[in-house]
């Protein structure tokens, strides 16, 4: 089964900083490449996605940076904020549209 | 727009105990599914429907796990017996027809086996 490689597992950056998190995948007929956002208690939220016929998207201070040749693609947040202290996942589609997910990543962004 | 609804939002079971989650998906979603969040781990998909249908259920533990989704809106998902490794998070998540990496996750009931 398709398997999604992420890292890092957890995360520390400055108030302002840059936060980035990668993500390797094996297939590659895909059409989205997309990015969760989970706070805790809370289900997963759709972040951001790319197709991979881009190479790269931004919405606002996260941009999703995709490299098709290395089969990576990976998230960007800039100016990062306490506010974005999350856990982050990347996902692929499955079977069907059904997605799999990544580890996770842990970011914590102290003021 | 109501989002996806789940309940009960905390159980706590002893092993071998039965116990039943249910979720009320985003109007006019199709599709459905249910997820099981391990701590510290990513949601990992346990069954999928299409309307009524069942379209992934590939890794669903069968012998311990049931779901169903009547009239394709509501779905509740069973686990009887319930072990020890089955605590854990169940999201259930809804998107509409067609392919779609959008999905919309509920809150999702946290699971304690003891």
């Amino acid at each position: 089964q398709q398997q999604v490689k992420q890292s890092p597992q957890s995360l520390i950056v400055q108030k302002g900083g840059i936060s980035i998190i990668n993500c390797a995948y094996e297939n590659t007929a895909f059409d989205y490449f997309p990015w969760y956002q989970q706070f805790p208690g809370k289900g997963p939220a759709l972040l951001i996605a790319i197709r991979p016929d881009v190479s790269e998207k931004k919405e606002g201070r996260f941009t999703i940076s995709f490299n098709k040749s290395a089969k990576q693609f990976s998230l960007h947040i800039m100016d990062s904020q306490p506010g974005d202290s999350a856990t982050y996942f990347c996902a692929a589609p499955g079977a069907g549209t059904a997605l799999i997910f990544g580890k996770g990543t842990t970011l914590s962004v102290s003021s | 727009e109501a989002g996806v609804a789940q309940s009960p939002r905390y159980k706590i079971i002893e092993k071998r105990q039965s116990v039943a989650f249910w979720c009320n998906p985003i109007s006019g979603h199709a599709t459905l599914y249910w997820y099981q969040q391990i701590l510290g781990q990513g949601p990992k998909l346990l069954i999928q429907f299409q309307n009524n249908g069942v379209v992934d259920d590939s890794q669903l533990p069968k012998d311990r796990f049931s779901a169903e989704r009547l009239k394709g809106v509501d779905s509740t998902l069973k686990i009887q017996p319930a072990k020890l490794e089955d605590s854990a998070v169940y999201l259930c998540a809804s998107s509409p027809v067609g392919p779609s990496y959008e999905q919309y996750f509920g809150p999702g009931t946290r699971l304690t086996v003891t």
